[in-house]
């Protein structure tokens, strides 16, 4: 069993919807990632949260360090959102540091 | 500013060769970690070097080796090369281990 869970696996929306990403963890965290992968691969970091929320433009996440849960919202969404997003925890321990990732959120905005 | 810089870009290896892909930093960036992306699945960690010592470790086998060098590029070697270790090959740098990472583009590895 992955430490790091999305859902929905696969997601299509229209245009102009709110959408929600969900990933839960189960280990310890110091962060929680959200990332952004283009088709041919580039990955962009779009947030890092260890708690509360934060907002960039159209995106919002949110965590809840208690219940070990993030959410990705993103607002009117746009074709150009389309991409596979992804959550990843990261974890120290004993001065070891590593990213735990997720398997990722296929989005397809249709126009 | 120069963000992580790769390279190669794409390679093909035969089965049972050797690889060293390569990584640059953003400037001021002393972390760098590596991942394996194989198609269709989220990255999985391998590495990570903080002021050129290993930090971390990931599930991979003894074939997988880094290191960072003074000016805090890394290399990733992978020994003894399998079809199963055709994947894209990410790096990613930080100011340190508690920072957000920024990514390079990848090595898309092919292993014939």
């Amino acid at each position: 069993k992955n430490e790091v869970e999305q859902s929905p696996q696969n997601l299509t929306a229209q245009e102009g919807e709110f959408i929600t990403i969900n990933c839960s963890y189960s280990v310890g965290i110091s962060a929680l990632h959200w990332l952004q992968q283009h088709p041919g691969g580039g990955i962009v970091s779009l947030f890092m949260l260890s708690s509360g929320k934060k907002k960039h433009g159209r995106l919002i996440a949110t965590i809840n360090i208690q219940e070990k849960h993030s959410s990705l919202h993103i607002t009117a969404s746009h074709p150009r959102d389309s991409a596979v997003y992804i959550c990843a925890a990261s974890s120290s321990g004993a001065g070891s540091y590593q990213l735990t990732f997720g398997k990722g959120t296929k989005l397809s905005v249709i126009p | 500013d120069a963000g992580v810089t790769q390279s190669p870009t794409h390679l093909i290896k035969t089965r049972g060769q050797h690889v060293t892909l390569r990584c640059s930093p953003i400037s001021g960036h002393k972390s760098v970690s590596w991942y394996q992306q194989v198609l269709g699945q989220g990255p999985q960690f391998i590495f990570q070097y903080y002021e050129k010592e290993e930090r971390g470790r990931g599930n991979f086998p003894d074939r997988f080796s880094a290191r960072q060098f003074p000016n805090y590029s890394s290399e990733l070697n992978v020994n003894a090369l399998l079809l199963g270790d055709s994947a894209l090959y990410l790096c990613a740098s930080s100011p340190g281990p508690f920072y957000g990472y920024t990514f390079g583009s990848g090595t898309r590895l092919t292993v014939v």
